[in-house]
């Protein structure tokens, strides 16, 4: 059965600081994976997704996540946070149904990401 | 364009009455899907639903259940309803729910069970 880990439950980072979350997944089949953020009251926004080609992912608000097969990780990147960047991040995968359709997401527990002034 | 809606945004109930919540997917969108999300638990997939059709099941007990009408909207009913049911229920919309394809999330339903 497919899983993510996301080891660290809270991060807390100065502003201007880099970040980076871990993700671990485990998933029999080639994966898709994506990296979702999810602001207080608020339902999920997707950050950026990976499928293939090119290991290093671009997304918005100027996150980045490579993907690393040999190591199963999909960490997301930025390189200087901004205080509106609080908030829980997670990072989900999921892949090609024997049948067809959506395979529903696996999610991690996430990361509540916390920014100091 | 407009995005996912979901109604009510906030209901209480007590143990043992059912709940019907409900969601509009992105016009066009012809998948939906149901999410349930705790502190405890976290994030898990409930169900998928494509042209009126559950083509995907979480791990979840009978009492949760749902159906898609022919405009692709969406609604998602709990019978019976325990403590343990109060979540978020989000519910996530994609064009055809394709592996890999983005789904787009609601702002999801707040349940809680009195």
């Amino acid at each position: 059965a497919q899983s993510v880990t996301q080891p660290d439950i809270h991060i807390t980072v100065s502003e201007g600081a880099s970040l980076e979350l871990r993700c671990n997944y485990s998933y029999g089949a080639t994966p898709y994976l994506f990296w979702y953020v999810q602001s207080p009251g608020q339902g999920l926004q997707l950050l950026l997704k990976y499928f293939s080609g090119d290991t290093l992912v671009q997304g918005i608000k100027g996150f980045e996540a490579e993907f690393k097969r040999s190591q199963s990780s999909f960490n997301l990147r930025k390189p200087s946070v901004h205080w509106s960047d609080a908030a829980e991040y997670f990072c989900a995968v999921g892949g090609l149904l024997s049948g067809g359709g959506a395979d529903g997401l696996t999610f991690g527990k996430g990361t509540h990401l916390i920014i100091q002034p | 364009k407009a995005g996912v809606t979901q109604t009510p945004r906030y209901l209480i109930k007590t143990r043992g009455q059912q709940v019907t919540l409900s969601c509009s997917p992105i016009s066009g969108h012809r998948s939906v899907s149901w999410y349930q999300q705790t502190p405890g638990q976290g994030l898990q997939f409930l169900f998928e639903y494509f042209s009126e059709t559950q083509r995907n099941k979480g791990n979840f007990p009978g009492r949760f259940s749902g159906r898609q009408f022919s405009n692709s909207r969406s609604e998602m009913n709990v019978s019976t309803l325990e403590l343990g049911d109060s979540a978020l229920y989000l519910c996530a919309s994609s064009y055809s729910g394709s592996s890999g394809e983005t789904q787009y999330f609601g702002p999801g339903t707040r349940l809680l069970v009195l």
